[in-house]
């Protein structure tokens, strides 16, 4: 098992730029999330899905965009990338929609926006 | 919406028990959690509790609940140098479908 698998691990952007943060996970499981972890401001939830073609936003939601067509991907866009985008970023997923019990993070993908 | 405070920094002895706190707000919460992160990896689940416990043990790691303050301690005897990390809190939201996660509390151990 894998696991969760987050591409790529680092990625730098210019301004303006639009990429894809891509994670999966082999584990079946129905809940997929995404966090933003920053320098004294711990993590904060970006995007969240319940399950295939169900999505919802957390905390910071704002610049980026989700979608969850299978229950193993759940990738995260950032249209016109932005400094403050600056960040790193983990994909979490757990077996239970109503994540009762473990959240599984991925390793974290670290992403520069110039 | 939920908040979890926690002191930012721990430094003990190798040996010595630490002992790392945290705060929540949302008094529904049913589950909550301590996870550790490790340099330049993602986090992991270390333990977590139900809102009905008031105490869980786990070999060296004893977490403590007061729901009446909304407290809730982290303690890990006999701690040891590969201890050092970030430790999170994190509480179940009302609507069992987020997790709302504390700034972190790094634990440094000297030998």
């Amino acid at each position: 098992n894998a696991g969760v698998t987050q591409t790529p691990k680092f990625q730098v952007l210019k301004t303006g730029q639009s990429m894809t943060l891509q994670c999966a996970q082999d584990m079946n499981h129905e809940y997929m999330s995404w966090y933003r972890q920053d320098p004294g401001m711990g993590l904060r939830l970006i995007h969240y899905s319940v399950g295939a073609g169900i999505t919802d936003q957390g905390e910071v939601p704002n610049g980026y965009n989700v979608s969850r067509s299978t229950t193993e991907d759940f990738p995260l866009r950032l249209l016109s990338a932005a400094p403050s985008q600056t960040s790193v970023y983990f994909c979490a997923s757990s077996y239970s929609r109503t994540i009762a019990g473990e959240l599984f993070f991925g390793e974290g993908s670290r992403l520069t926006v110039l | 919406g939920e908040d979890v405070e926690q002191s930012l920094f721990l430094s003990v002895r190798e040996g010595d028990s630490s002992v790392i706190n945290c705060t929540y707000t949302d008094s529904s919460s049913t589950y909550l959690y301590w996870y550790k992160q490790e340099p330049g990896a993602g986090l992991q689940l270390l333990t977590y509790i139900f809102s009905n416990m008031d105490m869980k043990q786990d070999q060296r790691l004893t977490v403590l609940l007061n729901k009446k303050d909304k407290h809730l301690s982290l303690r890990i005897a006999d701690t040891q140098t590969g201890d050092s990390a970030i430790y999170f809190c994190a509480e179940r939201d009302s609507g069992y479908s987020t997790l709302t996660f504390g700034k972190g509390t790094m634990l440094l151990v000297s030998p």
